[in-house]
């Protein structure tokens, strides 16, 4: 899989948007981006993914550059339960099993 | 509600135990996973199942056992062989095809301790 790069932490205003920027200069054409985010304690949590184009849900926004050599997720109004590790992971469809490499994330602090 | 149940939340081994952790989805998903988290790291994958009655190993499979008998549960056996067993584990399951691109959705672990 693809190697990603996160700031290792940011802060951000509460009811403020934030962007979370992922670096993953060496991705390949059949790799998604997908970004998850684990509160203290608890298991990852699912938040979006994408192959080229950009994606929203109810949760975020995903924007991938057009040379897909990042990206980044935004929260449009953040709040203080969104205070967690976010994590940015490149994953090859169809690799044996499917499986996720974590890195080290980027720890958001949603201050009031 | 649709979703993943690992029981027990905590759990304590002692020296020279097996324990087993259970996973149960009633997403009807195909494919199941077991990763283990230690602390401020990431995932490690230590087995993963795509169909019942079959399993592969992950990347760090030693001092494991898994089963997959049927297609909502992933029970993980933590054995003796395992010498540094205290972490918190994550089960996963996810669709899977061949052009599957569907996420991966996790319990809210177990976190086992040596005694």
């Amino acid at each position: 899989d693809a190697k990603t790069t996160q700031p290792t932490s940011m802060d951000c205003a509460e009811g403020r948007a934030a962007n979370l920027p992922c670096n993953h200069s060496t991705i390949s054409g059949n790799e998604y981006v997908y970004w998850y985010r684990q509160i203290h304690s608890q298991g990852p949590q699912y938040i979006i993914h994408g192959l080229k184009n950009n994606e929203t849900n109810e949760m975020a926004s995903l924007i991938i550059t057009e040379d897909r050599k990042s990206s980044t997720l935004i929260l449009p109004h953040a709040t203080l339960r969104d205070t967690a590790v976010y994590y940015c992971i490149v994953r090859v469809l169809g690799a044996a099993g499917n499986k996720l490499t974590f890195g080290g994330g980027t720890r958001v602090l949603v201050k009031p | 509600d649709g979703g993943i149940t690992q029981s027990p939340k905590y759990l304590f081994r002692k020296e020279g135990q097996n324990v087993t952790l259970s996973c149960e989805q009633n997403l009807n998903h195909d494919a199941m996973y077991w990763y283990r988290q230690d602390p401020g790291q990431g995932l490690r994958l230590i087995y993963y199942s795509q169909i019942v009655n079959d399993f592969q190993k992950g990347d760090i499979a030693e001092g494991y056992s898994v089963s997959r008998e049927k297609k909502e549960s992933f029970p993980l056996t933590v054995t003796s062989a395992q010498k540094n067993p205290t972490a918190f584990y994550l089960c996963a399951s996810s669709d899977f095809g061949a052009n599957s691109n569907q996420p991966q959705h996790f319990g809210d672990g177990t976190r086992l301790s040596i005694l």
